[in-house]
């Protein structure tokens, strides 16, 4: 059972590249999320979507897009990658919103480096 | 905007003993939803224990229970009979409910069990 799988786990670039993280669930989901995670900050939430086709910003969304085309996939685009976003990005799904019974089932994470 | 507050960036327990990590938040909603997770070395995340704020009763799971004091707005976490595979970073994060499907995260605090 995969769970959550993010492509790819490293990746470095520089200033002004861009690039798109890939996260597939395979436990059939409706929610999907991407965090990144910076020393001594937690885990900002980026963009989330409640369901195919739907995208919506989170606490940190500026520099990044997202796109929902498929229930099983969320893709996390860089369009000109800034030093300011060196970060470890986690992906994550959810059967239903957090707050109930449902609980964030995640990725490994991808360590992204712009130089 | 709701806030979650870890006051330890880190802290130290022996095998076998028991530790207590503290969290705070705050809140005007009077229906919310509390989440410890923890982050271990390989850096997946996963739910330790969840707490519905309408419920009076402590959650419990295995070794791990809390202290939620819904007065105080603090929700701790205690972990008993320490294990080397405890060892991690373990965050707190909230949930407003309703359809506010964002999670909010404490900065974290890592945990080092002494053998």
């Amino acid at each position: 059972n995969a769970g959550v799988t993010q492509t790819p786990k490293f990746r470095v670039l520089k200033t002004g590249q861009s690039m798109t993280l890939l996260c597939a669930q395979d436990m059939n989901h409706e929610y999907m999320y991407w965090y990144r995670q910076d020393p001594g900050m937690g885990l900002r939430l980026i963009h989330y979507s409640v369901g195919e086709g739907t995208t919506a910003k989170g606490e940190v969304p500026d520099g990044y897009n997202v796109s929902r085309l498929k229930k099983q996939n969320f893709l996390l685009g860089l369009e000109s990658a800034a030093p300011s976003q060196t970060s470890v990005y986690f992906c994550a799904s959810s059967y239903m919103w957090t707050g109930k019974a449902g609980e964030l089932f995640f990725g490994e994470g991808s360590r992204l480096t712009v130089l | 905007a709701q806030t979650v507050t870890q006051s330890q960036p880190e802290m130290s327990v022996q095998e076998a003993e028991t530790v207590t990590l503290s969290c705070t938040y705050d809140t005007s909603e009077s229906d919310y939803y509390l989440f410890w997770y923890k982050q271990p070395p390989s850096r997946q995340m996963i739910l330790v224990i969840r707490q519905e704020a309408y419920k009076q009763q402590n959650a419990t799971e295995n070794r791990f229970s809390v202290n939620f004091q819904k007065a105080a707005k603090s929700f701790s976490l205690k972990i008993s009979d320490s294990q080397l595979g405890d060892a991690a970073m373990y965050f707190c994060a909230y949930n407003s409910g309703g359809s506010n499907y964002k999670l909010t995260f404490g900065k974290g605090t890592l945990l080092t069990v002494n053998p």
